[in-house]
């Protein structure tokens, strides 16, 4: 079974409008991770926030971590045609480096 | 600097063909992994390594090999293709596993007919 769930499963929003996508967990996490995927590419790393934080920022990227929920939540604000991807959450389990353990996704469109 | 590169980028295998598909990456990280996504599910772990010589398995490990004889190199090896292994396989790597960000190649994409 997989660690996180993203929800909404799809987004779609207009151009400047802020997207919001949420992320749940089940164990205890050693930090938590949002990546980006466009259609036929692979992975690309967003942010990382460990388990100790509540809160990160990167450009127009906001990442929220509530370990007492089991819940994370990724904000893009201002949104651009180019944030059209698929966003996942995946959450590095304690004791286990070696593995990285993904959600299902957001599938977010931005229209112009 | 390349990265991570995955080969080939397309396959079609039939049933009960072998194949191997490769991993290289170029920047010297100990952790290399293996993820298969298919839609609507995520990637979802198939096998990792967290040095030369060492490896583990990981979420669904069945019908797949893997070696990790040098840090730069880590092949997945499937060893009688089957309809259920159609999908699209990334690896990746990192430093310091997930510690850190994971680097991930562009993907072979395997439909086994």
């Amino acid at each position: 079974s997989q660690q996180g769930e993203e929800d909404p499963q799809a987004l779609s929003i207009q151009e400047g409008e802020n997207a919001t996508m949420n992320c749940s967990y089940k164990t205890s996490i050693n930090n938590l991770q949002w990546y980006r995927q466009n259609s036929g590419r692979g992975l690309v790393h967003l942010i990382l926030i460990r388990s100790n934080e509540r809160e990160k920022h990167s450009g127009r990227l906001r990442v929220t971590l509530d370990t007492s929920k089991k819940s994370s939540s990724l904000l893009i604000t201002a949104s651009r045609a180019a944030d059209t991807a698929s966003y996942f959450c995946a959450t590095a389990v304690t004791d286990s480096w070696g593995k990285l353990q993904f959600g299902a996704g957001t599938q977010v469109v931005v229209t112009p | 600097n390349a990265g991570v590169t995955q080969t080939p980028k397309f396959q079609v295998l039939k049933t009960g063909q072998s194949m191997t598909l490769q991993c290289a990456q170029d920047m010297n990280h100990e952790y290399m992994s293996w993820y298969r996504q298919d839609p609507g599910m995520g990637l979802r772990l198939i096998h990792y390594s967290v040095g030369a010589g060492i490896t583990d398995q990981g979420e669904v490990p069945n019908g797949y090999n893997v070696s990790r004889s040098t840090t730069e190199d880590f092949p997945l090896r499937l060893l009688s293709a089957a309809p259920s292994q159609t999908s699209v396989y990334f690896c990746a790597s990192s430093p310091t596993g997930s510690r850190t960000e994971a680097f991930f190649g562009q993907g072979t994409r395997l439909t086994v007919v």
